[in-house]
């Protein structure tokens, strides 16, 4: 299976602050990656589709960029709601595999 | 709106069944591939089971095949997670989850799956 592996896996910020999120593949997963973040006690919510597009209701201080098997998401500018857990997700091979997580916490 | 509304959880014994539901509304339920993702207590996500349109095709992770099976009835809009032989190790907050051009678009709010003595 394909293991995806997120760095860092702590990321300590401030609002106002640009995070970068790191995801590499094992193998090449091609533009068929996804970003989710996800806040204490609720189900994930879809970022990012197909490495850069952005979802349904997303705002546009969130990117995704990078393909074969070296992705990164962006928050341009860290809102306080931004502070969450962050996963990336394959889904060019059964099957479908979840990086471990990246915590994006108050600094 | 798309919503996902998830129930059948609870507290199993070791070894024991249950069958999770998830039933759908707000978009056309038979277009979509549906899928199941679990989540440990203080874990990550891992993808469970997926399963076609109209049910003909099937995928599973090696840590459900054989012991979970996906099914879904299209006429009640409701996806199905059948799960038997139940370890400690099940121990999970179950998501359903709508599959929208090859991604978990939406998802259910969660159904917690308790596996102990």
């Amino acid at each position: 299976e394909i293991v995806l592996t997120q760095s860092p896996a702590t990321l300590s910020l401030s609002p106002g602050e640009r995070a970068t999120l790191s995801c590499r593949a094992s193998q090449s997963v091609g533009s068929q990656l996804a970003w989710f973040q996800q806040k204490p006690g609720q189900p994930p919510r879809l970022l990012i589709y197909e490495a850069s597009n952005r979802a349904t209701g997303i705002p546009a201080r969130f990117s995704g960029s990078g393909s074969g098997t070296d992705f990164t998401l962006t928050i341009s500018t860290l809102d306080p709601e931004d502070f969450a857990v962050y996963y990336c997700q394959q889904r060019a091979n059964w099957p479908w595999t979840f990086g471990q997580g990246t915590k994006v916490e108050f600094k | 709106e798309v919503q996902l509304a998830q129930s059948g959880g609870g507290l199993v014994q070791p070894g024991g069944s249950l069958r999770l539901s998830c039933a759908a509304s707000g978009f056309t339920f038979s277009s979509n591939w549906m899928h199941w993702v679990r989540q440990a207590p203080g874990k990550g996500l891992v993808w469970l089971s997926g399963i076609y349109n109209d049910g003909s095709s099937t995928m599973y992770a090696d840590s459900a095949r054989g012991r979970f099976t996906i099914s879904r009835d299209n006429a009640k809009n409701t996806v199905y997670l059948q799960m038997n032989s139940l370890r400690v190790e099940d121990t999970a907050i179950y998501y359903c989850a709508r599959d929208f051009l090859g991604y978990f678009s939406h998802w259910g709010q969660g159904i917690l799956v308790t596996v102990s003595s």
